[in-house]
């Protein structure tokens, strides 16, 4: 079984609607990250959490937020999505004590 | 702030042939510097890493030094395979940890027979 799942793995919705994007992790890792990545940008940070109680802006946190709801499960929510987020997402976990970050499979979302 | 620059893909190499993609960083004293490689419809994954200077990360017959002296971590492979085809990204974390990482573009890489 992979150690960092998302779901869903593809998702389309429309612009103004509500999503959640969903990240679990069996590594036991504390940090938890969300990334985007977009052609030609690379990945860029969303948000990153050391903590089940500590949440932190990464470079491009405008129209989203986020949930750690457990040490192992960190979400992404879209409150109200326009189509300039249409990307790809990952999440990713770390150990404190390593800067090796781990990778889920990503989430493709389409705002039409 | 902290940057990571990465040469433009895509690379097309000929199986066998030799493989370099350049990356350069700009960052404060002594950040980590990473090589994560993202195969088609995959997430990211570490391909090899060096924590300070001079040090040589390396992994499936690839490998990169850490330059401080010209801020660069160029990522070499001898002899190139169909399976190595994917996307490369240099990264670094930054001097004093925190974890936070800054990823270059990315270059994607295309071996053909």
């Amino acid at each position: 079984d992979a150690d960092v799942t998302q779901t869903p793995r593809n998702r389309i919705t429309k612009t103004g609607k509500r999503i959640m994007l969903e990240c679990s992790q069996t590594k036991g890792h504390d940090r938890m990250y969300w990334y985007r990545q977009d052609p030609g940008l690379g990945l860029r940070l969303i948000y990153y959490s050391f903590d089940v109680k500590d949440i932190n802006k990464g470079e491009i946190s405008d129209g989203y937020s986020v949930s750690r709801q457990a040490q192992a499960k960190f979400s992404l929510s879209l409150e109200s999505a326009i189509p300039n987020q249409t990307a790809l997402y990952f999440c990713a976990t770390s150990d404190s004590m390593q800067e090796t970050q781990y990778f889920g499979p990503g989430t493709r979302l389409l705002v039409l | 702030g902290n940057s990571v620059t990465q040469m433009e893909g895509p690379v097309t190499l000929s199986e066998e042939a030799f493989l370099t993609i350049n990356c350069t960083y700009t960052a404060t004293g002594y950040p980590s510097l990473f090589w994560y490689v993202q195969y088609p419809g995959e997430g990211l994954q570490l391909l090899l890493k060096a924590t300070k200077a001079d040090d040589k990360g390396s992994n499936k017959g690839f490998e990169a030094t850490y330059r401080k002296e010209t801020t660069s971590f160029h990522l070499e492979k001898g002899s190139v395979q169909v399976s190595d085809s994917a996307v490369y990204f240099c990264a670094l974390s930054p001097w004093g940890g925190g974890n936070k990482l800054t990823f270059g573009t990315g270059t994607q890489l295309k071996v053909e027979l």
